[in-house]
């Protein structure tokens, strides 16, 4: 099956940790996409990724890093400089206008 | 900066009836709008996608339109059924990296 693999689907993190959520795709893009979403708020873009090696943040990228070493992988981390890190996460690639999206990751604090 | 707006943030309609939902935006040079539906606790699917020279897209049962002077859109559902309660979001595109999502319109359709 082609698509976006996102895991863990529920994750927990513990004051100070880091934790990494991953987000794999076998649809050949090269763009990608992380946004987390908020009960109540639309999608807000973390970082995205044009191309293998190269990222730029989005509106919300304190307290997250990522990194692009390959095409189908776009690892996020929450760093503990996240302050208020539970929310849904989102992963998505792009091909010519549209987006493609994972079905999130559920990141709550202990 | 652009901002998405929907209304109502929740809908319940009888099966069958016939629905509008609204998206709003403020920046009316938009690259594109798009519309998403989410089921709880998953990911977004693509409905419909409206270039900035377009009037509508049809799908099916749905049919979404745009009016960039208004900075308006909506999505039409015809005969609504139960398996199309989920929440629907619009995006307005600026490019293909500066997309700004409304926060949904959450929709139920009682059998």
């Amino acid at each position: 099956d082609g698509g976006i693999t996102q895991s863990p689907k529920y994750l927990f993190r513990k004051e100070g940790q880091n934790v990494t959520l991953s987000c794999e795709q076998n649809l050949n893009h090269d763009a990608m996409y992380w946004y987390r979403q908020d009960p109540g708020q639309g999608l807000r873009l973390i970082y995205y990724s044009q191309i293998v090696n190269d990222f730029q943040k989005g509106d919300i990228a304190e307290g997250y890093s990522v990194s692009r070493e390959k095409k189908e992988s776009f690892p996020l981390t929450v760093t503990s400089a996240q302050k208020n890190p539970t929310a849904f996460y989102l992963c998505a690639s792009r091909r010519s206008e549209k987006l493609f999206f994972g079905s999130g990751t559920q990141l709550s604090v202990l | 900066k652009q901002e998405v707006t929907q209304i109502p943030a929740a809908l319940s309609v009888p099966e069958g009836e016939n629905l509008v939902l609204n998206c709003s935006f403020t920046d009316s040079a938009i690259y594109n709008l798009q519309w998403f539906r989410q089921d709880p606790g998953k990911g977004l699917t693509s409905l419909l996608l409206i270039q900035s020279s377009q009037r509508e897209q049809t799908s099916g049962r749905l049919n979404a339109s745009l009016d960039k002077s208004s900075g308006r859109s909506t999505l039409y559902i015809a005969a609504s059924q139960p398996g199309d309660s989920a929440t629907y979001l619009c995006a307005a595109a600026n490019n293909n990296n500066d997309m700004r999502f409304g926060a949904g319109t959450r929709l139920t359709v009682k059998p």
